[in-house]
């Protein structure tokens, strides 16, 4: 089955502590993103990437980081999460750079950053 | 940074009702797409828009890429109740090339049987 696969789908932690959030898909896909919504805010793009080792920030990249070493994974880095990054995290991805390749979601996760 | 209105930010019907909701932008955009998210999953791609006037249709859904390329519509018809959920538009401007999506706020449906 096809599918963009997030781990872990809640994290509840401590400010400081250094958290990734794992995210891989099994299409093939050369595009992936990182999006966080946030109530009545939508979701903002935090990084996307256009193929392995090619990233570039979206409109929050601040205090994130990513890596794409491998075509099917992306994982979203926290070097030292902040309250304010308390969010709901969503992974996607599309077959080619370009908006007319319908993005696939992942199906979440939670982080709470105490 | 460029921003989408998405509105109404909710709604709540009867079972039967047709919906319209829609997204404004200060900005030209050279992409509309329309997502659904249930409870507890993430978006699904309802419709995509890609030429300005373009009026798109997906079973009870029509979309529509305003002429202005600042807007866009989504008109739900004989809603029921498995239509409940957050729907997202989201745009592509054109000063952001083919890698850049602003989502609009969403708004939340509410369908009373």
């Amino acid at each position: 089955e096809a599918q963009v696969t997030q781990n872990p789908r809640y994290l509840i932690t401590v400010t400081g502590k250094k958290l990734t959030v794992t995210c891989s898909q099994n299409m093939n896909h050369e595009y992936m993103s990182w999006y966080r919504q946030d109530p009545g805010l939508g979701l903002r793009q935090i990084y996307y990437s256009m193929n392995v080792e090619v990233t570039d920030k979206g409109d929050v990249p601040e205090g994130y980081k990513v890596s794409r070493k491998e075509k099917r994974n992306f994982p979203l880095i926290l070097e030292s999460p902040s309250p304010n990054q308390t969010s709901l995290y969503f992974c996607a991805s599309s077959p080619r750079t370009g908006l007319n390749q319908p993005q696939h979601f992942g199906d979440g996760t939670r982080l709470s950053i105490l | 940074g460029q921003q989408l209105n998405q509105s109404p930010q909710s709604m709540f019907i009867q079972e039967g009702e047709d919906v319209s909701m829609n997204c404004t932008s200060s900005s030209i955009f050279n992409t509309w797409l329309w997502y659904k998210q249930d409870p507890g999953e993430g978006p699904v791609l309802l419709i995509a828009l890609y030429k300005a006037g373009e009026l798109t249709s997906n079973g009870r859904l029509t979309a529509q890429f305003g002429i202005t390329r600042k807007d866009s519509f989504l008109n739900i018809s004989a809603s029921i109740p498995s239509d409940v959920g957050i729907y997202f538009c989201a745009g592509g401007p054109a000063s952001g090339g083919y890698n850049k999506l602003i989502f609009g706020a969403g708004t939340r449906l509410a369908v009373h049987p």
